[in-house]
């Protein structure tokens, strides 16, 4: 697709439940890249993706957040056992190579409850 | 001291003026973006640059490697304009940035 294409658009879970949020990056783009925007401004980097490789995993906790980016499916991100404080917007975005523009998703807005 | 320091926080302007945001960061970096984030909340990417200067219509981009600071400018702004500006260092792979807290631009008719 000509966009960066995210679902759902919201998401409630309550508090201990899974959610799994997806990611379909523009075609022909090899990068994706996973960001989590908690309150207005404050942005975090999670992870990255080169195909279906992880490129960065840095920003990942890696405990309960885990993601894939499989060929011909969807990116997913998913969180086992959600808390209160994984509520947030998370972003997808991805880019056709490394150092080229990055194009950015609608985003989830995941509620925990 | 956050690594990456956006001023002003918030700005308000009459459609027409010049607008001058600021950044500076702390650490050594692979390249500067400048982001904006419309009241919806979708983002959109303005630039990405490691040196010089970057213009895009009424959007100019500055960067200053050796005093570790950037601006981003805006030409004859324009109520379309009103978002939240968020500048982001990359310091390794591309896409692993650290992010400012963004200055909030409201442009009044």
């Amino acid at each position: 697709g000509e966009e960066v294409a995210q679902t759902p658009k919201h998401l409630v879970r309550g508090e201990g439940q899974k959610a799994k949020l997806y990611c379909a990056p523009i075609k022909g783009h090899s990068y994706v890249f996973w960001y989590q925007q908690v309150l207005k401004n404050e942005f975090k980097f999670l992870i990255s993706f080169q195909n279906e490789n992880v490129f960065d995993e840095t920003g990942m906790p890696k405990e309960r957040f885990s993601a894939k980016c499989l060929p011909n499916s969807p990116c997913s991100l998913e969180i086992q056992a959600t808390k209160l404080e994984d509520s947030a917007v998370y972003f997808c975005a991805s880019s056709q190579a490394e150092w080229t523009e990055a194009f950015f998703g609608q985003g989830t807005r995941l509620t925990v409850v | 001291k956050n690594e990456v320091e956006q001023s002003p926080q918030n700005l308000t302007a009459q459609e027409g003026e010049f607008i001058t945001i600021n950044c500076s960061y702390s650490v050594g970096i692979s390249a500067l973006h400048w982001l904006q984030q419309h009241p919806g909340g979708g983002i959109v990417s303005l630039f990405m640059l490691s040196s010089g200067k970057k213009k895009h219509g009424r959007l100019i981009a500055t960067i200053n490697i050796q005093e570790k600071h950037s601006s981003l400018h805006i030409t004859a702004s324009h109520p379309r304009d009103s978002a939240v500006y968020i500048c982001a260092v990359g310091r390794g792979s591309q896409g692993n940035l650290i992010f400012g807290k963004g200055t909030k631009l409201s442009v009044k008719p």
